[in-house]
């Protein structure tokens, strides 16, 4: 158990639609990192928030958007849901400053877009 | 961005060392260079991390190149619970920040 904590796990949706991701971080860490895993691929990193500040931003669609909220939990809204957006959404946290030691990973949340 | 090269895949032996090659030839000065691995139907996990100089801990070792260019993940003897995709990434300092870019990873078979 990573401390990290994902829902919904599994999530099954139309094309068109709107879904909100959560992610709890483990306890004290300030930097919540997104990722995105589609099948059999690596994983493509989204967005990443520091203490409720966005830090860095990778391959994030306009129809995605996060945010850190002062209790340091993170969502991640996906909108105008495609087929191609079905994939395992993945949450990561890290203590103290951005990107020092290691990144703890949540199970993910799968996203199947029908 | 910077970017990491490893094979898509490799088979070993139970028992036996295993040798993860991974080629980061447009690293930075202060580019850590860290390795997790996936379990199937897992998040990634932390398996080690270093800058410039070897480093061992209980799961594997990392043997970077004296350039830096390339680094090895050795795990000592490989146990069908390492069956895993192994990602060799670097971590980027950019604007006073960090990112870390996942590649696509080798996927390690461990033969009984």
């Amino acid at each position: 158990d990573s401390g990290v904590t994902q829902t919904p796990k599994h999530l099954i949706t139309a094309t068109g639609q709107r879904v909100t991701l959560r992610c709890s971080p483990r306890s004290g860490d300030l930097s919540v990192y997104w990722y995105q895993q589609s099948l059999d691929q690596g994983l493509q990193f989204l967005i990443q928030y520091y203490n409720g500040e966005e830090r860095a931003k990778g391959n994030i669609l306009e129809r995605f958007s996060a945010q850190q909220f002062p209790d340091l939990h993170s969502e991640l809204n996906l909108s105008s849901l495609e087929l191609g957006d079905s994939a395992l959404y993945f949450c990561a946290s890290s203590p103290g400053l951005p990107g020092s030691g290691e990144l703890f990973f949540g199970e993910g949340s799968r996203l199947t877009v029908l | 961005d910077a970017k990491t090269t490893q094979p898509n895949s490799m088979e070993s032996n139970e028992e036996e060392p295993v040798h993860l090659p991974c080629n980061h030839s447009t690293i930075s000065g202060t580019d850590y260079i860290h390795w997790y691995r996936q379990l199937p139907s897992q998040g990634p996990e932390y398996v080690i991390h270093g800058l410039t100089s070897n480093v061992n801990n209980r799961m594997a070792s990392l043997a970077i190149a004296e350039d830096r260019k390339s680094s090895t993940l050795i795990l000592h003897r490989a146990t069908l619970r390492d069956a895993a995709v192994y990602y060799c990434i670097l971590r980027l300092s950019t604007s006073g920040t960090y990112k870390y870019i996942f590649g696509t990873g080798t996927r390690l078979k461990v033969l009984a």
